[in-house]
């Protein structure tokens, strides 16, 4: 079964304190990993889409990488504003996302 | 960017009524949209896909008697959550695939949500 997980499910960082989240995925033909940003009542917000092993896009303090069995969200220098539900999802070919539980980032000034 | 609205923001509603909530892509043609849930904390659950010019496809569990979703043109899709009960109370947000993207997986583009309260 088609399936993503997302670790650590919560996170505290002091501002500019350098952290990483995790997104496994046993998804049959990946067709794309995608990263979302989710801030409280509000939707999802688009921040980036990877296709291949190897890939890495980047915006502003954010990289996200990906592997076979992983994609990684690098936050560099974080700043409160950062504060937000990280979500990871997966398309395995059905255009239907494979969603993961998120992860819940705390940046403290 | 791609940029999907949908409204109402809040909506409160009697128990026994129907409530629409209307979901449009704005900048972008979409033939499929999706409906989900989110309760407190949790993730998005897939309630439907909802495809231009034909009948949604439910997921397991969903009543679509209970949810009925149409996609009347290529930029609006309208969930009707129909003789509402309070646990149909919930954060219910939309999204759109946008056809413009590609390279395999489709982008979805998500509104703001629409937060109902059924008392």
């Amino acid at each position: 079964e088609d399936q993503v997980t997302q670790s650590p499910e919560a996170l505290r960082l002091q501002e500019g304190e350098s952290s990483s989240l995790n997104c496994s995925y046993t998804v049959s033909g990946l067709r794309g990993l995608f990263w979302y940003r989710q801030d409280p009542g509000k939707g999802p917000e688009f921040l980036f889409t990877l296709y291949s092993a190897g890939e890495e896009k980047e915006k502003e303090r954010l990289k996200a990488t990906l592997t076979k069995k992983e994609s990684f969200l690098h936050i560099t220098a974080p700043k409160p504003e950062d504060s937000a539900t990280y979500l990871c999802a997966a398309d395995s070919g059905t255009y239907k996302y494979i969603f993961g539980t998120g992860t819940r980032l705390k940046v403290l000034a | 960017g791609a940029v999907v609205s949908q409204h109402p923001s809040r909506v409160i509603c009697k128990s026994g009524t129907s409530v629409k909530i209307e979901c449009r892509s704005l900048d972008f043609q979409a033939t499929t949209m999706f409906w989900y849930r989110q309760f407190p904390k949790q993730s998005l659950m897939l309630m439907a896909t909802s495809n231009e010019g034909s009948k949604a496809t439910y997921e397991q569990g969903v009543e679509k008697d209970k949810f009925l979703i149409n996609h009347a043109s290529l930029t609006l899709s309208t969930l009707t959550v129909t003789s509402a009960h309070p646990e149909d109370s919930s954060f219910y947000i939309c999204s759109a695939r946008d056809p413009r993207t590609g390279g395999g997986g489709y982008e979805q583009y998500f509104g703001p949500g629409t937060r109902l309260t059924v008392t």
